[in-house]
């Protein structure tokens, strides 16, 4: 069916490691794919985001990349930090429906110092 | 600019009761997404609005229901409240010309 998935849900890693998150999805006409950070009690922020016509994009600690073929994009935070502990959400779009956004389950990071 | 706001931020409603929730885009964005966000379900798309028109639906009852005025500012509205209504409603919006989505905080509804 049309759904995005995402793995893994949760996700513990020490300070300074890297923290990888990836999502499939089903629809091949998709082209557009954010990620979103939610903190706690605050409401879901665009942090990145990469179209179908590249295949990585970096911002800073942050990358995403992506693999059209397999239909799956990730999400790569080097040097992680406590204040990168969040949920953080994928979402692509359902061509057919008029670009209806579908979004994953969720990935909760905890970062230990 | 100012961002996406809504109001109220939290409501308490019993079930049978009916509620609307509003949704203030960010100047210049005519298009006005709502989800439904839960701990079981995540987020769930339920309507998206463009020029007082609605695009698309998602898979919600009848019960649930929007609508977009000429400034851009969304309601949506839930009839005969059931338990099973209570999450975090959150819309979106953005400009007609870019996937580039931005939440507001959101409505926490409670249905006791």
């Amino acid at each position: 069916g049309e759904n995005v998935e995402q793995h893994p849900s949760t996700l513990s890693v020490q300070e300074g490691d890297s923290a990888v998150i990836k999502c499939t999805y089903s629809d091949s006409a998709s082209n557009y794919f954010p990620w979103y950070k939610q903190e706690l009690g605050k409401r879901p922020q665009l942090i990145i985001d990469i179209r179908s016509n590249v295949g990585e994009k970096k911002d800073q600690r942050i990358a995403v990349t992506l693999n059209k073929t397999a239909k799956h994009f990730s999400l790569h935070i080097t040097e992680t930090q406590p204040e990168d502990s969040a949920v953080y959400f994928c979402a692509a779009p359902l061509r057919r429906t008029g670009n209806q956004f579908y979004f994953g389950t969720g990935t909760s990071l905890t970062v230990i110092p | 600019k100012a961002g996406v706001t809504q109001t109220p931020r939290y409501l308490i409603k019993t079930r049978g009761q009916q509620v609307t929730l509003s949704c203030s885009p960010i100047s210049g964005h005519r298009s006005v997404s709502w989800y439904q966000q839960t701990p079981g379900q995540g987020l769930q798309f339920l309507f998206e609005y463009f020029s007082e028109t609605q695009r698309n639906k998602g898979n919600f009852p009848g019960r649930f229901s929007g609508r977009q005025f000429s400034n851009s500012r969304s309601e949506m509205n839930v009839s005969t409240l059931e338990l099973g209504d209570s999450a975090l409603y959150l819309c979106a919006s953005r400009t007609t010309s870019s996937y580039e989505q931005y939440f507001g905080p959101g409505t926490r509804l409670t249905v006791t």
